[in-house]
């Protein structure tokens, strides 16, 4: 079955340094590519997403990079804020009836004032 | 985005009881939502896939005697976790299928 990894596990940044999380996928099928932040006690939220025939994505401060013959998407966060500090996860997933997601096991992201 | 919600937030039992948690999605039908297990500091592992109508699909290792779910109306999907354990202790979240969506999640403390 799929297999996400995710590194690294913590990551410290100063404020307004950037901050990338990477994560390698296993099954070559998978074709959506998502990321959540999830602050402490709270529901992941979606921040960004990613479909396999796009290369890169961005949102204001949030880009996000896929190469599929690697296998491994990226999340880049520019000028980083405190509030910025959370657990990001990636995940990946195909469509089998029903869209699948197997996630990451989690960046906790700390971001320096 | 969809609006989901998770009934109740957190909940404290004694070893031995059964538990459920509700699952509705507020604003639109779901055939298919996903229930989720998160232990602290870890990530999001997928338990099960609940089906409207149908049995729920579990996934390997994932105990279907034990992690009970029902989703008997495009609305509302249930998981009863019986027999608690102290290890069942967990944070428990649904999601919608697509786009995952979560729900706020239910914190299970089993004493």
């Amino acid at each position: 079955g799929e297999n996400v990894e995710q590194h690294p596990s913590t990551l410290s940044v100063q404020e307004g340094d950037s901050a990338v999380i990477k994560c390698t996928y296993s099954d070559s099928a998978s074709n959506y590519f998502p990321w959540y932040k999830q602050e402490l006690g709270k529901r992941p939220q979606l921040i960004i997403d990613i479909r396999s025939n796009v290369g890169e994505k961005k949102d204001q401060r949030i880009a996000v990079t896929l190469n599929k013959t690697a296998k491994h998407f990226s999340l880049h966060i520019t000028e980083t804020q405190p509030e910025d500090s959370a657990v990001y996860f990636c995940a990946a997933s195909k469509w089998s009836g029903t869209y699948k997601y197997i996630f990451g096991t989690g960046t906790r992201l700390k971001v320096l004032a | 985005g969809a609006v989901v919600s998770q009934h109740p937030s957190w909940v404290i039992c004694k070893s031995g009881t059964s538990v459920k948690i509700e699952c509705r999605s507020l604003d639109f039908q779901a055939t298919t939502m996903f229930w989720y297990r998160q232990f602290p500091k870890q990530s999001l592992m997928l338990m099960a896939t609940s089906n409207e109508g149908s049995k729920a699909t579990y996934e390997q290792g994932v105990e279907k005697d034990k992690f009970l779910i029902n989703h008997a109306s495009l609305t509302l999907s249930t998981l009863t976790v019986t027999s608690a354990h102290p290890e069942d202790s967990s944070f428990y979240i649904c999601s919608t299928s697509y786009e995952q969506y979560f729900g706020p999640g239910t914190r299970l403390t089993v004493t």
